[in-house]
């Protein structure tokens, strides 16, 4: 269990309102992702952070902001939501230090996003 | 361009072996992961493979060829939790990883 949590893990919005899904980890972990899981995609990449206050897009970026205050809270936030944008969309950290060899990246559970 | 092929799904029998392939272009290499996603839930990290050649943990194993571009993941003795998608992804130049579309396994009794 890497300790992240998603809020909230299911929201129904309508088209053209802002929305802000929040990801916390408790394990000081520097590299933070977020990415959204559509049918038939692979995970695709929104934004990623490699510490506070530093931020980068992914590959589909348009549409979304991100931001982190604190090492264990990073924002995701879609500035007008759009049916496009209806997705799942998760957390991700990715392992560091200590002993570890490889750099995999740890998931949270997950935030069902729905736009009418 | 960046590409990862995976098929879209497979059927096996319970108790069976089953073989996973994962075919990959990309920009630059530095590891191959697979991942578990039962449905409904968050991707788990299954294997990391750098180096050519097998990887064993327990029932899973996973195999790389980095001249091919190609790798598999392995699945023996397979039991009804297995049925999940298995996600087969890259790491890039930047360590970013790459993802495939995911393989649906479905397990009969």
């Amino acid at each position: 269990d890497a300790g992240i949590t998603q809020s909230p893990r299911h929201k129904v919005t309508e088209t053209g309102t802002p929305v802000t899904l929040r990801c916390h980890q408790t394990e000081n972990h520097r590299y933070m992702y977020w990415y959204r899981q559509d049918p038939g995609h692979g995970l695709r990449l929104i934004h990623y952070s490699y510490g506070v206050k530093d931020t980068d897009k992914g590959e589909v970026s348009d549409g979304y902001s991100v931001s982190r205050s604190k090492t264990e809270d990073f924002l995701l936030t879609l500035e007008s939501a759009t049916s496009s944008q209806t997705s799942v969309y998760f957390c991700a950290i990715r392992s560091s230090g200590g002993a570890a060899i490889s750099y995999e990246q740890y998931f949270g559970p997950g935030t069902r996003l729905t736009v009418t | 361009g960046q590409n990862i092929d995976q098929p879209t799904e497979m059927t096996a029998t319970e108790g069976a072996i089953v073989q996973i392939n994962c075919t990959y272009q990309t920009s630059g290499f530095n590891g191959l992961f697979w991942y578990q996603q039962h449905a409904g839930e968050a991707p788990t990290f299954l294997s990391y493979n750098v180096l050519d050649g097998l990887e064993e943990k327990g029932r899973f194993s996973s195999f790389l060829s980095r001249s091919k571009g190609y790798s598999y993941l392995l699945l023996k003795e397979l039991q009804m939790k297995d049925s999940a998608s298995y996600l087969c992804a890259v790491g890039d130049s930047n360590y970013q990883l790459i993802w495939g579309a995911g393989t649906k396994l479905i397990i009969k009794p």
